[in-house]
């Protein structure tokens, strides 16, 4: 199964509210990052937590990583419509030189 | 502005055709990689590649070649033995870092393209 399982695979909510998103791995992992996918767009980098931190924030982004239970969450505070699309986390796997993504979270946020 | 460039935008590919799929980055990067995506699914690896003239596999490169003549430029074929080849490729690259190779570097990604068979 993948290295990388988000939770859920699809998230509606009311704009203005938090939407949270996880993420479980299976392996050692030197760092773990989020990125957001627009519909028909690239994937763009959001957050880089590495195995020795504990949580991480970026402007409405918060991001913890919990190694001993293997997960992650990405947490978006305050929710707009631009929020809208697709959340992957990926992680680093030690030793490895290359990233395994999870199959996404598809956030839609209603007005 | 820097950036990666993946062209075409749309591909067309008819039975028993090899077709290649470019990306350009003016990044300065040292790595770069390709990634196909189904719909509503996550990225899969084809080749990645650290250094010019060598590139390695990924998870799914059967039915794929890339060469990696340029640092700038990576080009994915995708060759007739490619069964069934319909999807999103993404192409990426990453600056490598003073102290290994991807450690602690974000990817940064091309706008894809989307392969369709005829």
């Amino acid at each position: 199964s993948q290295q990388g399982e988000e939770d859920p695979q699809a998230l509606s909510i009311q704009e203005g509210e938090n939407a949270t998103m996880n993420c479980s791995y299976k392996t050692s992992i030197n760092n773990l990052q989020w990125y957001r996918q627009n519909s028909g767009r690239g994937l763009v980098h959001l957050i880089l937590i590495r195995s020795n931190e504990r949580e991480k924030h970026s402007g409405r982004l918060r991001v913890t990583l919990d190694t001993s239970k293997k997960s992650s969450s990405l947490l978006i505070t305050a929710s707009r419509a631009a929020d809208t699309a697709s959340y992957f986390c990926a992680t680093a796997l030690q030793g490895a030189q290359k990233l395994v993504f999870g199959q996404g979270t598809r956030l839609t946020i209603n007005p | 502005d820097g950036g990666i460039t993946q062209s075409p935008k749309y591909l067309f590919r008819k039975e028993g055709q090899n077709v290649t799929l470019s990306c350009e980055q003016n990044l300065n990067h040292d790595a770069m990689y390709w990634y196909r995506q189904d719909p509503g699914q996550g990225l899969r690896l084809i080749y990645y590649s650290q250094i010019v003239n060598d590139f390695q596999k990924g998870d799914i490169a059967e039915g794929y070649s890339v060469s990696r003549e340029k640092k700038e430029s990576f080009p994915l074929t995708v060759t007739s033995a490619q069964k069934n080849p319909t999807a999103f490729y993404l192409c990426a690259s990453l600056k490598v870092g003073v102290v290994g190779f991807h450690i602690n570097q974000p990817q940064h990604f091309g706008d894809g393209t989307r392969l369709s068979i005829l």
